[in-house]
């Protein structure tokens, strides 16, 4: 198991540009997410699924997209890329079912992002 | 809606020390996740435990240990005995009861950056 990847891990971008983070998992995981870690602030959420073609925000989805057509993937789209969304992007996933117990998310490596 | 506070932004020990890191959250549900992640400095997060609001006994594995006290709402970590390795960003986060939708939306806190010292 690969368990959750992301790619690229680093990428430069110029204000203005736009670009799509990818994350993959191959655990079968229904629940995955995007989550940015900016210096003592903890992370934070941006967008989550439930399963394939489910997607809602979280508590920063400005200038983000999402889409889930797999179950596997789970991209991040900047439509418009900002310098205050410099930071690091983690995707994660978990194996949740409704109505059960929350179970821990395993998180990619992370893709450091600067916008100029 | 949720909060977690990790008050100590940096601890700086000395090897073998015993440490203490706090975690304060706030929540309305009455069924809610805690949990506990590592960062190291190469920057992956690592999972190292959860526990539901139900249950609130301690827990020790190896030189780790968690004291659950809904009471204060508190979900603190403590390390015996540091080690070099154990230098790296902690983690607190907490995750409301999602029935309708199977999701569970962390609220992390700010981390504390733990440095052990040889």
């Amino acid at each position: 198991n690969a368990g959750v990847t992301q790619t690229p891990k680093f990428q430069v971008l110029k204000t203005g540009q736009s670009m799509t983070l990818q994350c993959a998992q191959d655990m079968n995981h229904e629940y995955m997410s995007w989550y940015r870690q900016d210096p003592g602030m903890g992370l934070r959420l941006i967008h989550y699924s439930v399963g394939a073609g489910i997607t809602d925000q979280g508590e920063v989805p400005n200038g983000y997209n999402v889409s889930r057509s797999t179950t596997e993937d789970f991209p991040l789209r900047l439509l418009s890329a900002a310098p205050s969304q410099t930071s690091v992007y983690f995707c994660a996933s978990s194996y949740n079912l409704r109505g059960g117990p929350v179970n821990e998310q395993f998180f990619g490596p992370g893709t450091r992002l600067t916008v100029l | 809606a949720q909060k977690v506070t990790q008050a100590q932004t940096e601890i700086s020990v000395v090897e073998k020390e015993d440490v203490t890191l706090d975690c304060v959250y706030e929540t309305r549900d009455t069924t809610y996740y805690l949990f506990w992640y590592k960062q190291p400095p190469s920057g992956e997060l690592v999972f190292l435990i959860r526990r539901n609001s139900f249950d609130e006994q301690n827990e020790i594995s190896g030189r780790y240990s968690w004291n659950f006290q809904k009471s204060t709402s508190s979900f603190n970590f403590t390390i015996t005995a540091s080690q070099v390795v154990d230098s790296a960003v902690y983690f607190c986060a907490l995750s409301e009861d999602a029935f309708l939708n199977a999701g569970n939306m962390l609220t992390f806190g700010g981390g504390t950056r733990l440095m052990v010292k040889p």
